[in-house]
């Protein structure tokens, strides 16, 4: 059974920097790409970028590339998104998600991590 | 980019009834290799998205058959038959034809 365990939620002051891991099992990591998204308060999904673990390629979306950055450890299986320059904009949950060759690139979510930005 | 528009729902609705729920995409989602990109999500309360359907029509495995999707390259339907209490949530569609990959902004299913 695929699997994807997200670290609990952080909180962190304004201008610094979190970082949120997200454990995968089930399957060989890295077989498949790994997706994270954003969820603001009560708003909608944000795609945010895609790691390939296999390789360590990256690709982020326009608004996402200076606030983050996505790294892989195949030792573990694990993916992480880390964010900079924290403001109260970067208040949401934050979910990895991993994608099922060809058919959608999030087949299979992680149950999401709050980061709450505050003084 | 490309921009999902996602329509309302007259909620609440009826449990046993049928519920539509309409989605646009600003370019056509249709690729050369005639499958249409566009995928659907269900949000249920306090919960991650879950996978619907995609290719605009397939159901995911183990997604039940009440749920089917159509639609032409730029505007589609999800439609839940029979909606029971399990159904509730924001349901989103989503497009990966192109990066970046974007959804619509959801739409919320209530059941009386």
């Amino acid at each position: 059974e695929v699997q994807l365990q997200q670290s609990g939620p952080e909180v962190g002051r304004p201008g610094s920097s979190v970082k949120i891991s997200c454990k995968a099992s089930g399957y060989t990591f890295t077989d498949y790409v790994m997706n994270w998204v954003k969820q603001s308060p009560g708003q909608g999904l944000e795609w945010i970028g895609w790691i390939d673990p296999e390789y360590g390629s990256t690709d982020y979306a326009e608004k996402f590339k200076k606030k983050a950055t996505l790294t892989a450890d195949t030792s573990s299986s694990t993916a992480y998104i880390q964010l900079s320059s924290l403001t109260s904009e970067d208040t949401a949950t934050y979910f990895c998600a991993r994608d099922t060759m060809g058919i959608t690139p999030f087949a299979y979510w992680g149950q999401g991590t709050l980061v709450t930005v505050s003084s | 980019d490309i921009v999902m528009t996602q329509g309302a729902l007259p909620n609440p609705v009826p449990s046993g009834e049928s519920a539509s729920i309409t989605c646009q995409s600003s370019k056509s989602l249709l690729h050369s290799n005639g499958k249409t990109y566009l995928n659907w999500y269900l949000q249920r309360p306090g919960q991650s998205p879950q996978f619907l359907i995609y290719w605009m029509s397939t159901r995911a495995s183990g997604v039940s058959d009440r749920f089917s999707g159509s639609g032409s390259g730029t505007d589609f339907t999800l439609k839940i038959s029979r909606v029971e209490a399990e159904d509730v949530g924001v349901y989103y569609c989503q497009q990966d034809l192109e990066f970046p990959l974007t959804f619509g902004s959801g739409t919320k299913l209530e059941i009386k």
